[in-house]
């Protein structure tokens, strides 16, 4: 399965609604994807997996939606913290990632 | 706090032969799936390998399959990966994570390692 995130690159301020689109080549069973945040330097942190279910210790400003082939991640506030490069990962077959979109600050 | 910590990485001329090496702490080993995901330099995340809690089921990618091997020692803890015939696009931080403790094959990860970075190089 094919993963293809949109935008490249999001660029908001602080304060704004960040919506991250994740868009899959054929539709993922049961819901099995996740989304990640990594910060230059350090390893992905998990935000959300079953596509709606937040991890835990994770804010929950950050929320996931989505099903079949079309998945949305939302920080609905950014914070200064937010600004991080997102992934989604399906794992109903053979793992695959997005290409990652990054959410800069403008 | 669940740890995760690799080592291993390093300079490796192209055919060559590297083992990478995860020691984990704080949870029960034995009770997980166990993951190898890479990110070269730049670039995004590609997930190399997986293996079950008992270590008799084991996957790999199309791009490392037939010249990695996944392996753990439950009694010790630590996951492996055996990585020969490297190639220079096999450069790559290699991140161990840990899955979910579930019968399927795959999973999500949480948490993952620190990384140890693999130059394939001449």
């Amino acid at each position: 399965i094919v993963l293809t995130q949109s935008p490249g690159t999001l660029s908001l301020s602080p304060g704004e609604r960040a919506t991250l689109s994740c868009r899959a080549s054929q539709s993922i069973t049961s819901n099995y994807l996740a989304w990640y945040q990594q910060k230059p330097g350090q390893a992905p942190r998990l935000l959300i997996y079953g596509a709606s279910s937040g991890a835990t210790g994770i804010p929950d400003r950050f929320s996931g939606s989505g099903s079949g082939t079309d998945f949305t991640l939302t920080i609905t506030r950014l914070e200064p913290e937010d600004f991080a490069v997102y992934y989604c990962q399906q794992y109903a077959t053979s793992p695959s990632f997005g290409g990652g979109t990054k959410v800069e600050i403008k | 706090e669940v740890q995760l910590l690799e080592s291993g990485g390093g300079l490796v001329q192209p055919g060559g032969s590297l083992r990478l090496s995860c020691v984990a702490s704080e949870f029960i080993f034995i009770g997980f799936d166990m993951n190898w995901v890479r990110q070269a330099p730049g670039k995004g995340l590609e997930w190399v390998s997986a293996i079950s809690e008992s270590g008799n089921a084991v996957y790999y990618g199309d791009s490392v399959r037939g010249r990695f091997i996944i392996s753990r020692d439950n009694s010790k803890n630590t996951l492996y990966l055996q990585m020969n015939n490297l190639r220079a696009e096999d450069t790559a931080v290699y991140y161990c994570a840990k899955g979910v403790s579930t019968s399927r094959a795959y999973s999500w990860y949480d948490p993952w390692g620190q990384g140890t970075l693999v130059t394939v190089s001449s």
